[in-house]
Order: structure tokens, then C-alpha cells, then sequence
């Protein structure tokens, strides 16, 4: 059973580009999350998604960032005009649903995509 | 606003010895309480899993506890081995979040032979 499946694991962009994430979930999982970890500070959340809906998005900054989970096909992360500041790990993460009696809840993530910004 | 703190930052004992990793939360409202591992350049690792009903998750050498009316987790890691090393990472689960995790910013661990 494949874990949490994120690429590419390394991107390198020049300043204002943009640079595109991709999160497959663990089977059976339906609820994808997605973390930023920047250089010497700890992991913040950024966005919730369930298939075609943005639950959660409170941790997005309001410009240049936009997250969706279609249908078919990978959760995407997208950064346009990407600045020296983006860079950082970005992290996916699933679980099988958000909670309740018979869910713990877990959330599995995977290794990471790594953006640096020129 | 809850805020999770992990202390100590970094950590280092010889090999054999048993670690203690602790966690604090301000907001005993929790759903529930995870402890990760992260490698170097890797991504993160789940250990364990508490809920917030229950006060202590065990996995092989691992032990972790909850004391929510505190607002304390423990992480034991008994008989140490070098590899141990690496950083750890305690995150609180809100009672009212949707999966949103609050994460610590880790115990970095070293493990010496």
C-alpha cells in the first residue's frame, strides 16, 4: 500500500515563475492537507481539501497561492510569480476521513517537495 | 489560539540511555495528539496516536502519554539507539478543526554510540 505520493522532490524556479506541487493521497484516503515548513521554523498548515472542495484555507496567504483536488488525479499545489520567500519544504498529507468513532483521524504524510526560489 | 511548545530544543545522550521528550498545548480542547519523526531532509514519520480520551499509546519502544486537563504529552524512547537520531515533532489536533494539526517546533535528537 503506497504511501502519501509528492512531486516533484526537488524544484528550482527563478523569481517569478510558477511552480506547481503534486499530492497523491494514500489509498482509500479522501481528505488531503498541505503544510509549509519554512528554513528554521516549524510546520504550518495551509490548506484542507476534499475532492473538489476547499474546506480549509486559512493558512493559504491571499495572493499567488491556490491549492485544488479534482475529481480525477492528484491534489495540486500551484505558486505563481514565485518569490525568494516561497521557499521552503511543502508537505502533503492524507487521512481517510476527518475524524469521528471509528477514525482516528491519523494523518500520513509524505517526503516533501522542496521549492527554492532564484 | 493554541500554541504547542516542545522542550528541549535539541538533545543528546549516549547511547543506550532513555529519552524524554516533552510537549505543551494552551488549549486542552483537543482532538487528538500525534508524535512524528523527521529525518533530515525527509519527510515526517508517524509514531503514535492519542486520543483524547486516552492517556498513554504504546509501540515497542516507544511510549507516549497524555495528560489533557495539563496540557502535557510525554514521549518515552526507551534504550536509546544512534538510530534514534533525528528531530521530533509533537502536533494537537482541535477539538472543532477539520485535521488541522498545530504542530511543536520539534525536539532535535542525537544519539551518540
Amino acid at each position: 500500500n503506497a504511501g502519501v505520493m509528492q512531486n516533484p522532490r526537488h524544484l528550482v524556479r527563478r523569481r517569478g515563475q510558477e511552480a506547481r506541487l503534486r499530492c497523491s493521497p494514500m489509498k482509500g484516503h479522501s481528505h488531503v492537507y498541505w503544510y509549509r515548513q519554512l528554513p528554521e521554523e516549524g510546520l504550518k498548515f495551509m490548506v484542507y481539501l476534499q475532492k473538489e472542495n476547499i474546506i480549509d484555507e486559512s493558512g493559504m496567504p491571499k495572493e499567488r497561492f491556490s491549492a485544488e483536488f479534482p475529481k480525477e488525479g492528484p491534489s495540486i499545489l500551484r505558486i505563481q510569480q514565485v518569490v525568494r520567500g516561497d521557499s521552503a519544504a511543502y508537505f502533503c498529507a492524507s487521512s481517510r476521513t476527518s475524524g469521528g468513532p471509528s477514525n482516528t483521524g491519523e494523518l500520513f504524510f509524505g517526503e516533501g517537495s522542496r521549492l527554492t526560489v532564484l | 489560539k493554541q500554541e504547542v511548545t516542545q522542550i528541549p530544543a535539541a538533545l543528546s545522550v549516549p547511547e543506550g540511555e532513555n529519552l524524554v521528550l516533552n510537549c505543551s498545548f494552551t488549549d486542552s480542547a483537543i482532538y487528538n495528539l500525534q508524535w512524528f519523526r523527521q529525518d533530515p531532509g525527509k519527510g515526517l514519520t508517524s509514531l503514535l496516536l492519542i486520543q483524547s480520551s486516552q492517556r498513554e499509546q504504546t509501540s515497542g519502544r516507544l511510549n507516549a502519554s497524555l495528560d489533557k486537563s495539563s496540557g502535557r504529552s510525554t514521549l518515552y524512547i526507551a534504550a536509546s539507539q544512534p538510530g534514534d537520531s533525528a528531530t521530533y515533532l509533537c502536533a494537537v489536533r482541535a477539538a472543532d478543526s477539520w485535521g488541522k494539526l498545530q504542530f511543536g517546533a520539534g525536539t532535535q535528537v542525537v544519539v551518540t554510540p
